[in-house]
């Protein structure tokens, strides 16, 4: 069974370092979302891609996030420079377009010293 | 934006025993309500969802339950086994059938089943 894949899984750094995480989508699948999970809480949405559009950013901090998906499949997210309070698990999920499930990847786990 | 709170934020039952989690949702065009479990260190995985046309929906052990006019609904699973611990999210949409497809997750609830 397709699998959406992410890398790194695990990453640490030290706040003003940049870091970017990479997300393969399940292929076929238009729609890329990249949430953000801390520790206790249930995941945040910070950007949706439709195809390589970002359809919704509203909660993306884009003083330090950045988020791409050029070819409309795989995407990267970056944070430059990293704070302390960035440290979380980030999520990347997708979609088929007309369908309503979800499908999350494994999760980068940041870690910010 | 929808702000979905889900309780109890911990759950402990006996092997065999029943397990609810309830979630509630603040937006009435809400449309699409699934239910993920996520194992320590894995990845979320939909275990079941509920669209608004229905009231109640069931899988084998598990079931979920929507009530539109209260604005909640509720996770339910039966004969509970050590495997079924983990944490479970639920989440609300607003989107479905469009192409946005936002979800809004509650905080979660660690479930444990003691053998």
């Amino acid at each position: 069974e397709a699998e959406v894949a992410q890398s790194p899984r695990y990453k640490i750094t030290e706040k003003s370092q940049a870091v970017a995480f990479w997300c393969d989508p399940i292929s076929g699948h238009a729609t890329l979302y990249w949430y953000r999970q801390i520790l206790g809480q249930g995941p945040e949405l910070l950007v949706q891609f439709q195809d390589e559009s970002v359809v919704d950013d509203s909660q993306l901090p884009k003083d330090r996030f950045s988020a791409e998906r050029l070819k409309g499949v795989d995407s990267t997210l970056k944070i430059q420079p990293a704070e302390l309070g960035d440290s979380a698990m980030y999520l990347c999920a997708s979609r088929l377009s007309g369908a309503d499930t979800q499908y999350f990847g494994p999760g980068t786990r940041l870690t910010v010293l | 934006g929808e702000n979905v709170e889900q309780h109890p934020s911990t759950l402990s039952v006996q092997e065999g025993d029943s397990a609810v989690i309830k979630c509630t949702y603040s937006d009435s065009a809400s449309n699409y309500f699934p239910w993920y479990k996520q194992e320590l260190g894995k990845r979320p995985q939909l275990i079941i969802d509920i669209r608004s046309n229905v009231g109640e929906k069931k899988d084998q052990r598990i079931a979920v339950t929507l009530n539109k006019t209260a604005k909640h609904f509720s996770l339910h699973i039966t004969e509970t086994q050590p495997e079924d611990s983990a944490v479970y999210f639920c989440a609300a949409s607003r989107d479905r059938g469009s192409t946005l497809g936002r979800l809004y997750f509650g905080r979660g609830t660690q479930l444990t089943v003691w053998p």
